[in-house]
């Protein structure tokens, strides 16, 4: 089993809806977590951390479930712009430094 | 954006060679890291480093080998290129557990 699963989709979505990424983790000890984009070809950029308690910015909202191990992503009003790959990121830093990536989720938005 | 840079940016060699990739940062971070992406599999980690001569082992270590003689640059080398690590290299630094990694623009590397 991998360490952080993601849905790879494509998820094609039409301009203005609402879209959610979800992504499982395995290990319990992980501490830090976050969600990245990756256009075509480049390299990833940070789109938000995740705190427990949820954060919002923007039309983003990020979430963590703790007990059940999985954090989310929720894009409201989708543009066009938003078409990337999103990147859930795990970092398990208790006697470790590892940053693990999930392989991603591709969303395209259609006009 | 931060300061960290990769070269070469693209390298084509052939089966056996040796091939050394570096990265260079100018944000005396302490923690640096190299990962591979490939279709279907993401980006894994292949070495990191906590520290100037301080490195460990990611997911995907055979066939490679990293050093860190000094905190700015963290190179990567495959002793002996394979087919199977041409792949899109990333380096990732960051400043502190936790903290959020910023990536280099990334090597494309093709073994031929």
């Amino acid at each position: 089993r991998k360490e952080v699963e993601q849905d790879p989709g494509p998820f094609n979505v039409p301009e203005g809806a609402t879209v959610a990424f979800n992504c499982t983790y395995s290990n319990s000890a992980s501490q830090s977590f976050f969600w990245y984009r990756q256009d075509c070809r480049k390299e990833p950029k940070l789109l938000m951390s995740v705190y427990s308690s949820g954060n919002e910015d923007g039309r983003f909202t990020a979430q963590l479930n703790r007990a059940s191990q999985y954090i989310s992503l929720l894009i409201r009003d989708s543009k066009l712009s938003d078409s990337a790959t999103y990147l859930c990121v795990v970092a398990t830093t208790s006697g470790t430094y590892k940053y693990i990536f999930g392989t991603g989720t591709r969303l395209k938005v259609l006009a | 954006d931060a300061g960290i840079t990769q070269s070469p940016r693209h390298k084509v060699t052939e089966t056996g060679t040796p091939v050394t990739l570096r990265c260079h940062q100018t944000e005396n971070h302490r923690y640096m890291y190299w990962y591979r992406q490939d279709p279907g599999h993401g980006l894994r980690l292949i070495h990191y480093s906590y520290g100037v001569k301080d490195t460990d082992k990611g997911e995907v270590s055979d066939g490679y080998s990293v050093s860190r003689s000094k905190t700015e640059d963290f190179l990567l080398t495959l002793e002996s290129a394979t087919s199977s690590q041409t792949s899109v290299y990333f380096c990732a630094i960051t400043p502190g557990l936790n903290e959020k990694l910023f990536f280099g623009s990334g090597t494309q590397l093709s073994v031929l």
